[in-house]
């Protein structure tokens, strides 16, 4: 059965303190892997796509890294507006548009 | 500006009641799709639709109908069948492509029971 498991479930960290995001997966083959940012009370943001193993992606402090069975969300020196829940989700190479999702990681900045 | 809008924001149901979610989108997207999220939980599809006059249903379809008589509109209905409607109610998009389709979201819609 395809699956996604995201760790930890919240996470927090001061401001600068640098940390990663784990998205641990289980597919028929990987399509893409997806990485999207949820701020309380509103929808998803989209963030990253992410393709083959050893693709990289940036976004000002974000870096998101994919192997054949996990990917991780780099946060690099973060700020208190990094606090969001982040999302992961995966489509299977036999999926005709579904995405399976993880249950996210809270993220917490303090000052 | 192009996106997603969904209405009403906060919707408030009585039991045994039928109510209906917007979702409108102004991307030219081809795909539409209803997920549902519940604290602790990772979304889950209720519905989706590749082309207008045309859906099929997801993991969680019982309860749920759906119609997408126009491009842009993919309105959701939670029936009285639904058991446990109570919930936050997310729309999405997804442009053509070969294949990966990343999906736009809406802002949501959070359907209280009371």
């Amino acid at each position: 059965e395809d699956q996604v498991t995201q760790s930890p479930e919240a996470l927090r960290l001061q401001e600068g303190e640098s940390s990663s995001l784990n998205c641990s997966y289980t597919v028929s083959g990987l399509r893409g892997l997806f990485w999207y940012r949820q701020d309380p009370g509103k929808g998803p943001e989209f963030l990253f796509t992410l393709y083959s193993a050893g693709e990289e992606k940036e976004k000002e402090r974000l870096k998101a890294t994919l192997t054949k069975k996990e990917s991780f969300l780099h946060i690099t020196a973060p700020k208190p507006e990094d606090s969001a829940t982040y999302l992961c989700a995966v489509q299977a190479l036999d999926s005709s548009y579904k995405l399976i999702f993880g249950s996210g990681t809270r993220l917490l900045v303090r000052p | 500006d192009g996106g997603i809008t969904q209405s009403p924001k906060y919707l408030f149901r009585k039991e045994g009641q039928n109510v209906t979610l917007s979702c409108e989108q102004n991307l030219n997207h081809d795909a539409m799709y209803w997920y549902r999220q519940d604290p602790g939980q990772g979304l889950r599809l209720i519905y989706y639709s590749q082309i207008v006059n045309d859906f099929q249903k997801g993991d969680i379809a019982e309860g749920y109908s759906v119609s997408r008589e126009k491009k842009e509109s993919f309105p959701l209905t939670v029936t009285s069948a639904q058991k446990n409607p109570t919930a936050f109610y997310l729309c999405a998009s997804s442009p053509p492509s070969q294949g990966i389709y990343e999906q736009f979201f809406g802002p949501g819609t959070r359907l209280t029971v009371l």
